[in-house]
């Protein structure tokens, strides 16, 4: 089934931890991209990486890190230094590298108790 | 600072109404800009404008570009429960990133 993968779905962490979501595509895109989204809020830029080996900070990379050592694969790891790190986290890929639309994974909803 | 401005930001209608969101951008190195649906989580692909003032189409869905004065539309026909989502909208720059707006968020009531 093509697409794009997001894991886990729903997941719970305590503040001071750290936590990595996973998202993989077999689309064979070259772009990939995290997004936040908070409630009443649009999606924020956090990290993007054109091509493997290589990514690029987004809008709001604070407290995020990132890596991209498979062109499949993108993770990323929300550290115990982002301050409000509950939110719906979005994955997605793009086919070419400055045009086309982007294709969104399920999403990865983070709660910090 | 660059943004996207999107108007209103809720809207209640009834079936069979026509409805119209607004998106407004303040982007450098503008390129193109895109609408989207999100029902639940995965929000999904409805429009990309890159000219203005060409109509794109889709069933009862339209949407327009004007580069001069910064804004687009979205333009949804004889609405149906099943338009209900949150429609954002999103400014893409030269080097591809998306700068999404707040979303509209819409209710059709039956």
């Amino acid at each position: 089934d093509g697409g794009i993968t997001q894991s886990p779905k729903y997941l719970f962490r305590k503040e001071g931890q750290n936590v990595t979501l996973s998202c993989e595509q077999n689309l064979n895109h070259d772009a990939m991209y995290w997004y936040r989204q908070d409630p009443g809020q649009g999606l924020r830029l956090i990290y993007y990486s054109q091509i493997v080996n290589d990514f690029q900070k987004g809008d709001i990379a604070e407290g995020y890190s990132v890596s991209r050592e498979k062109k499949e694969s993108f993770p990323l790891t929300v550290t115990s230094a982002q301050k409000n790190p509950t939110a719906f986290y979005l994955c997605a890929t793009r086919d070419r590298e400055f045009a086309g639309e982007l294709f969104f994974g399920e999403g990865s909803r983070l709660t910090v108790l | 600072e660059d943004k996207v401005v999107q108007s209103p930001l809720s809207l209640v209608v009834h079936e069979g109404d026509t409805v119209t969101l607004n998106c407004s951008y303040e982007v450098t190195n503008f390129r193109s800009l895109l609408w989207y649906k999100q029902e639940k989580k995965a929000p999904t692909f409805l429009f990309m404008l890159t000219s203005s003032g060409i109509e794109k189409k889709s069933g009862r869905l339209s949407s327009i570009l004007d580069k001069k004065e910064l804004f687009s539309i979205l333009n949804i026909t004889a609405t149906q429960t099943g338009d209900s989502a949150v429609y954002l909208c999103a400014a893409m720059r030269s080097q591809g990133n998306l700068i999404f707006g707040k979303g509209t968020k819409l209710s059709v009531k039956p």
